[in-house]
């Protein structure tokens, strides 16, 4: 069962428009959300990442919107690029018994531009 | 910036064979993670490490160990591998306890023949 549910699996967008991806979670213990980017053959790339005191998050064209009581949080791209072109990967972080924090993903969202 | 550095970046086994992965993460980071990626799949945690203490453990095979050295390098080695190991194989690194962030490595791709 996937704790973090993404959608949509896919998305086209013009260049210069605006692209969406949503994810919601189940689990009131994930206290950190972060968004990969991941090109074919590449590992995920650290994009944006927020935290459940805050409800918005703007880094250059990207921003994150997170919805605590609703349990759901979004990704935009604004004035989308073809070189945005990538599987973007919501995910969730909870601490755990030990140090370490275990990265809960969604299902990825293949996000092609068109030119 | 230094990143994660993951070796060999490609990696052919035959069925019932061993392979060992290797992972360098960024200087000064003493906590390592090792995901597994099936093709069109996201990424699944195995395994954590922090001060060279096994941290946790997710859906990692019996027939998979780890360890992460004096130097905080790990190494992932798979025994009896199978068709189904196939994937790619990320390791991630970060700061310390608290820090949230994650870094990823380039990833091994492992083919199972």
């Amino acid at each position: 069962q996937q704790q973090v549910k993404q959608s949509p699996q896919s998305l086209i967008v013009q260049k210069g428009g605006i692209s969406i991806i949503n994810c919601a979670y189940e689990n009131t213990a994930f206290d950190y959300f972060p968004w990969y980017q991941q090109f074919p053959g590449k590992g995920p790339a650290l994009l944006i990442a927020i935290r459940p005191d805050v409800s918005e998050k703007k880094e250059g064209r990207f921003t994150i919107s997170f919805n605590k009581s609703a349990k759901q949080f979004s990704l935009h791209i604004m004035d989308s690029q073809p070189g945005d072109s990538a599987t973007y990967f919501c995910a969730a972080c909870r601490d755990l018994s030990g140090s370490a924090r275990q990265l809960t993903f969604g299902s990825g969202t293949q996000l092609t531009v068109l030119p | 910036a230094a990143g994660v550095i993951q070796s060999p970046r490609h990696l052919i086994k035959e069925k019932r064979e061993t392979a060992t992965l290797k992972c360098y993460p960024i200087p000064r980071h003493d906590t390592v993670y090792w995901y597994q990626q099936g093709p069109g799949q996201d990424p699944q945690f195995l395994i954590s490490f922090y001060e060279k203490m096994q941290s946790d453990k997710g859906s990692i095979p019996d027939r998979f160990s780890a360890q992460q050295f004096s130097d905080y390098h790990s190494e992932l080695n798979m025994s009896s591998l199978e068709l189904g190991d196939s994937a790619l194989y990320f390791c991630a690194s970060s700061l310390e306890r608290g820090t949230y962030e994650q870094y990823f490595g380039p990833g091994t791709r492992l083919t199972v023949t």
